[in-house]
């Protein structure tokens, strides 16, 4: 059973960099069947893609936060990553990471999800 | 403002059936049949329940059921039960610079 699991900071001041990262246990990050992705949700809110890393280390991100968006991926660790630097407090939600299916990109699997939030 | 439109609420009573639109353009619903639905309980993270249109991932009951129309995605829940109580979603892979999109979200209340 694929099983994923967010850890990092859950405060960070305005300004700075917040910085994820999401471990795959019970499966390669390296299958080549799929790609990993992070995803948030502000309170209340519906959710938002934030981006994708492929296993080669391709991304792509929304564009809506591509000047502040990094998203990494560790085989060794079995990890990918993700770091949003300048946060506000609009930046505040639950981040999620996902599987997702290579071709149709639904999210077969996902992290219990973590709470940042932005303030000084 | 989201990229796929869906009602904000839906109600229904157990045992009635209830059905969720999802509403894109020919760039994203209407252009693949690469549309997914999610189920979401306070607190938790969201669930896959619906694939591709209409398939169902192994332990989603049958109750579940997908389908498109033109723009137009549904989710279909029949003989409701007081546990599919949730928020759902819907996405859709997308041709535009997203590359994926999310429905603002349905609040589905068991009466």
């Amino acid at each position: 059973q694929v099983q994923l699991q967010e850890s990092g900071p859950g405060l960070v001041k305005p300004s700075q960099t917040l910085s994820l990262t999401c471990t795959v246990s019970g499966g390669s990050i390296s299958s080549g069947s799929y790609y990993w992705s992070w995803i948030r949700q502000p309170a209340g809110k519906g959710l938002e893609w934030i981006g994708r890393i492929y296993t080669s280390g391709s991304t792509n991100y929304n564009p809506s936060l591509k000047s502040r968006v990094t998203i990494s991926v560790d085989t060794s660790k079995n990890q990918f990553s993700l770091k949003l630097s300048s946060v506000t407090a609009a930046d505040t939600a639950v981040y999620y990471c996902a599987r997702n299916h290579l071709i149709s990109g639904y999210a077969d699997y996902w992290g219990q999800g973590t709470l940042v939030t932005v303030s000084s | 403002q989201s990229a796929l439109t869906q009602p904000a609420s839906v109600s229904g009573s157990p045992g009635q059936s209830i059905t969720i639109s999802c509403t894109g353009t020919s760039s994203d619903v209407g252009g693949y049949n690469y549309v997914s639905w999610y189920q979401q309980h306070p607190g938790k993270a969201p669930k896959l329940m619906i694939y591709d249109v209409s398939n169902r991932p192994s332990g989603v009951p049958d109750r579940f059921s997908g389908s498109k129309s033109g723009n137009t995605a549904s989710l279909t829940i029949s003989g409701l039960q007081a546990e599919d109580e949730a928020d759902y979603y819907c996405s859709s892979y997308t041709s535009s610079s997203t590359f994926v999109v999310f429905g603002g979200g349905t609040k589905l209340t068991v009466l």
